[in-house]
């Protein structure tokens, strides 16, 4: 079965620290890749998605980057954090051919 | 482009009790249209989706959505709440098919709070 691991549960950063969020993904091959992120009292917003390695498809202009070096792994990144990068970021996937997202069990981010 | 728009952040009801949590969308396109639950502190789990089948869906935990595409809404209803249904409720859309597999729209969410 297909499981997806998401690292670290919490996080607490200072303002300008960089940041390296981890997702992996294990029994299925060639998936495609999300990072959604949750601010406080919002929804969900879909930041990058990724349908192969090295692709990666910006949704939204902001101080995140993202990579995915191997088939199942994508990392979110930043260079310098913003007191407006705090959130809950959920990493998640699904196949090329079904609609379904699975997400992993997401990060809560406080920058200070 | 999509959007969804939950009515009511917050919904509280007794134990046993009719559900109703209320989405609207608006989509330029078919809609693939979904809600998902999220329990404290954890990602989100499908409760079901409609993707042009059938217009009343069933999903998990007796929950049910009806798609009304004269109305845009997506309804989530339960007949009789339990307390562990207390939870997020996020409504969702996405064009039908394709690249637009997994870039969902989300609404704002709704708090669920059951009542002894």
């Amino acid at each position: 079965s297909q499981t997806i691991h998401q690292w670290p549960a919490t996080l607490v950063q200072p303002v300008g620290s960089p940041l390296s969020l981890e997702c992996t993904v294990e029994g299925t091959s060639n998936p495609n890749l999300y990072w959604y992120r949750q601010a406080a009292g919002r929804g969900l917003q879909l930041l990058f998605y990724s349908v192969g390695i090295g692709q990666i498809s910006s949704e939204v202009p902001q101080n995140l980057s993202a990579s995915r070096p191997q088939d199942r792994q994508f990392i979110l990144s930043s260079k310098k954090l913003l007191l407006s990068d705090s959130g809950f970021y959920l990493c998640a996937w699904s196949s090329k051919t079904n609609e379904k997202l699975f997400f992993g069990s997401g990060t809560q981010l406080s920058v200070l | 482009a999509q959007s969804v728009t939950q009515l009511g952040s917050h919904v509280s009801v007794s134990e046993g009790a009719l559900v109703l949590l209320r989405c609207n969308y608006s989509s330029s396109v078919p809609p693939y249209l979904f809600w998902y639950v999220q329990y404290p502190n954890q990602g989100l789990q499908l409760l079901l989706k409609y993707t042009s089948a059938a217009t009343l869906v069933k999903g998990i935990n007796g929950f049910e959505a009806e798609f009304k595409k004269s109305e845009t809404s997506f309804h989530l209803t339960k007949p009789s709440a339990h307390m562990s249904d207390a939870a997020e409720y996020f409504c969702a859309v996405s064009a039908a098919g394709g690249t637009s597999y997994g870039k969902l729209t989300f609404g704002q969410g709704t708090i669920l709070t059951v009542h002894p």
